[in-house]
């Protein structure tokens, strides 16, 4: 089955540090990969989304590349503020039609620090 | 853009009531919603899958007769907890099955004392 697999959190960074979170994923198919941000106490955002290999996606400086050789969609951002403390959660979507349901990654906690 | 409205934002029951959460997708038709848990400091688990005039469809481990899912509508779909415990205290959240959409309800967080 599909599966996404992140790196163990958290993270702690300083400010202006640069921000890789990894994630790698097993998915049958060309699934579409997602990154989600969750603020403490709230909902999902979605932050960037990927529908095919090579693609990038990027939003508020955040970036991952669809990378099918590697099968990873990592996130980078280059200076990570104190707003950006948050989790952050891989997902993928392989499904078609009636059923895009997203699998999750297990989150990465990020805290930056002023 | 397209937004998903979901009701209640919290909520805080005693043990062997129900609670009823709404999930509204305002912009488009829905035939298909997913239903999500998130335990705290855990990751999203699909729960259900609610199909407007048809059976919702559960994921393994989850009592369907404990979760009542009813999708009456291509724009309302509704989950009801039914006799809560502390242990279905938990973050709930939904999302329509839309290729073009990915976003979620704001959630909601259900307290069950």
């Amino acid at each position: 089955g599909d599966s996404v697999t992140q790196m163990e959190g958290p993270v702690t960074l300083s400010e202006e540090a640069f921000l890789t979170i990894n994630c790698t994923y097993t998915a049958t198919g060309y699934p579409s990969l997602f990154w989600y941000v969750q603020y403490p106490g709230e909902g999902l955002q979605l932050l960037l989304k990927a529908t095919k290999a090579d693609d990038k996606g990027s939003n508020k400086g955040f970036e991952a590349t669809y990378r099918k050789e590697t099968t990873s969609f990592h996130l980078e951002k280059g200076s990570v503020q104190v707003s950006d403390s948050a989790v952050y959660f891989c997902a993928l979507s392989s499904g078609g039609t009636g059923r895009r349901a997203l699998t999750f990654g297990s989150g990465t906690r990020l805290q930056v620090q002023p | 853009g397209a937004v998903v409205s979901q009701h209640p934002s919290w909520v805080i029951c005693k043990s062997g009531t129900s609670v009823k959460i709404e999930c509204r997708s305002l912009d488009f038709q829905a035939t298909t919603m997913f239903w999500y848990r998130q335990f705290p400091k855990q990751s999203l688990m699909l729960m259900a899958t609610s199909n407007e005039g048809s059976k919702a469809t559960y994921e393994q481990g989850v009592e369907k007769d404990k979760f009542l899912i009813n999708h009456a509508s291509l724009t309302l779909s509704t989950l009801t907890v039914t006799s809560a415990h502390p242990e279905d205290s938990s973050f709930y959240i939904c999302r329509p099955d839309n290729p073009d959409f990915f976003h979620f309800g704001n959630g909601t967080r259900l307290t069950v004392t």
